[in-house]
């Protein structure tokens, strides 16, 4: 049951480059979407979250975009830092539901 | 910085012993879940409660799982007879509300069945 994925299992950047992650959904009637960064032996940390009535939502270096017509999302780390070196998930949830679908993480190396 | 605590952070166990995982969620959450991801695989649902109540579960979370919060603080979840591919990381999880919003997780309990 891949309704999330993740193609990309792993990236690596320069530091100060942009890093961008990509997700993609299967399932129309998700309409909130959700990235978290994972480091190894912690829980996910919530890092941005976009709703389907956006088409884009900014925090600070991060920046999601979401293009529902493609059934597609992407995280943008502008500029990269070391410390952004982790296991990225994309998560998504269908309205009148509890429970978040993960896909399977794209790891990011950011090169010093 | 309020947080979800899980304990404990590692826990063996023998095959068809039952184990008890422990979480005490942000003071006022609401909403509480548990999700598993087993080693290299994606992180999976297995249950959300709300109201003192499971609101919605996994197919995975079969009649050997239960989850409680006795006490008003405490979220647990247990597995009454511990089968090897139960073998995962735990995370425990809390929100403020459904809808639009994210999900705080802990830091994981790494569960081993030997």
């Amino acid at each position: 049951d891949q309704q999330v994925k993740q193609n990309s299992p792993s990236l690596s950047v320069q530091e100060g480059r942009i890093s961008i992650l990509n997700c993609d959904y299967t399932n129309s009637m998700f309409d909130y979407f959700l990235w978290y960064k994972k480091y190894p032996a912690e829980g996910p940390t919530f890092l941005i979250s976009i709703s389907s009535i956006k088409d884009k939502n900014e925090d600070g270096r991060f920046t999601v975009f979401l293009n529902k017509s493609a059934k597609h999302l992407s995280l943008h780390i502008v500029p990269s830092q070391p410390g952004d070196s982790a296991v990225y998930f994309c998560a998504a949830r269908r309205s009148g539901t509890y429970k978040y679908i993960f896909g399977t993480g794209t790891r990011l190396k950011v090169l010093a | 910085e309020p947080e979800v605590t899980q304990t404990p952070s590692h826990q063996v166990t023998q095959m068809g012993q039952e184990v008890i995982l422990r979480c005490v969620p942000i003071s006022n959450h609401l909403y509480f879940y548990w999700y598993r991801q087993i080693l290299g695989q994606k992180v999976e649902f297995l249950v959300s409660f709300y109201n003192n109540e499971i609101s919605e579960k996994s197919e995975i979370f079969d009649d050997q799982f239960s989850v409680e919060r006795p006490d008003g603080s405490n979220f647990t979840l247990k597995i009454r007879s511990t089968k090897l591919e139960d073998s995962a990381m735990y995370f425990c999880a809390s929100s403020t509300r459904t809808g639009n919003t994210e999900a705080f997780f802990g830091q994981g309990t790494r569960l081993t069945v030997v």
